[in-house]
C-alpha cells in the first residue's frame, strides 16, 4: 500500500524557517518524481516544487530562492526546507507522488500539514 | 508562463444531472493535463491523467477529453459525493500550474 505521511508543520514567525517531511512507503521511491502543492486559506491549489527521481529540482516563482526541495532515496523521504517565510506562505502543504503511467497526474498524496506564518 | 482558466467558477446542479467543466490553457499543453477532485479537509484526488485517462478506482461516470488548449471534465450523472471543487493541472513544462478551480455545488 502506497503511503505518504507528512510532518513538520506549525506556527513560525515571518522571516523564520521550517522543514516539512514526507515519509513514504509502498513504492520504489527513487523511481518517481515527487512534488509539493499548497493551498492558502480560501484559495485554490498552487504548485510549489518538483523533484525528479534523479534529483533535478523545479520551483514556482513565488518560492524560488527561499524554498529547497530535496529527497533521501535511502530513507524514502521527501523534504521541503522553507526559509525567509512570509505571511503569504501560510497554507496547507501537501506532498504528492507522480503517477507511473502519466506525464500529468499525481496519484498519491500526503494528508497535508498546516504552516502558519504569523507574529 | 502557461495560465489555466477554468469555467464556470461555480456550477449549481442536482444529483443525477450531467456536469460539464471546462479548462482552457493560454497555450498548447498537448494532452499533458490532469483533473483533481478536492474536498475540505482531504487531500486532492486524481481523477483523470493525460487529458482522458481515468485514474485507478475512479468511477466510469467521470470522463475527460480535449487536447491542445481546450479540455473538458464530464460527470455523466452526479452522485451526492461528487459535490466538491475540481482543478485542472498542466504538465507540459516543468511548472505544474493549476487552474483556479470550479466549485460544484448542490442546487
Amino acid at each position: 500500500e502506497v503511503q505518504l505521511v507528512q510532518s513538520g508543520g506549525g506556527l513560525v514567525q515571518p522571516g523564520g524557517s521550517l522543514r516539512l517531511t514526507c515519509a513514504t512507503s509502498g513504492f520504489t521511491f527513487s523511481h518517481y518524481a515527487l512534488n509539493w502543492v499548497r493551498q492558502a486559506p480560501g484559495k485554490g491549489l498552487e504548485w510549489v516544487a518538483d523533484i525528479s527521481g534523479g534529483g533535478r529540482t523545479f520551483y514556482s516563482d513565488s518560492v524560488k530562492g527561499r524554498f529547497i526541495i530535496s529527497r533521501d532515496n535511502s530513507n524514502n523521504t521527501l523534504y521541503l526546507q522553507m526559509n525567509s517565510l512570509r505571511a503569504e506562505d501560510t497554507a496547507v502543504y501537501y506532498c504528492a507522488k507522480a503517477s507511473v503511467v502519466a506525464v500529468a497526474g499525481s496519484d498519491f498524496w500526503g494528508q497535508g500539514t498546516l504552516v502558519t506564518v504569523s507574529s | 508562463e502557461i495560465v489555466l482558466t477554468q469555467s464556470p467558477g461555480t456550477l449549481s446542479l442536482s444529483p443525477g444531472d450531467r456536469a460539464t467543466l471546462s479548462c482552457r490553457a493560454s497555450q498548447s499543453v498537448s494532452t499533458f493535463l490532469a483533473w483533481y477532485q478536492h474536498k475540505p479537509g482531504q487531500a486532492p484526488r486524481l481523477l483523470i491523467y493525460d487529458a482522458s485517462n481515468r485514474a485507478t478506482d475512479i468511477p466510469a461516470r467521470f470522463s475527460g477529453s480535449g487536447s491542445g488548449t481546450d479540455f473538458t471534465l464530464t460527470i455523466s450523472s452526479l452522485e451526492p459525493e461528487d459535490f466538491a471543487v475540481y482543478y485542472c493541472q498542466q504538465r507540459s513544462n516543468w511548472r505544474g500550474t493549476f487552474g483556479q478551480g470550479t466549485k460544484l455545488e448542490i442546487k
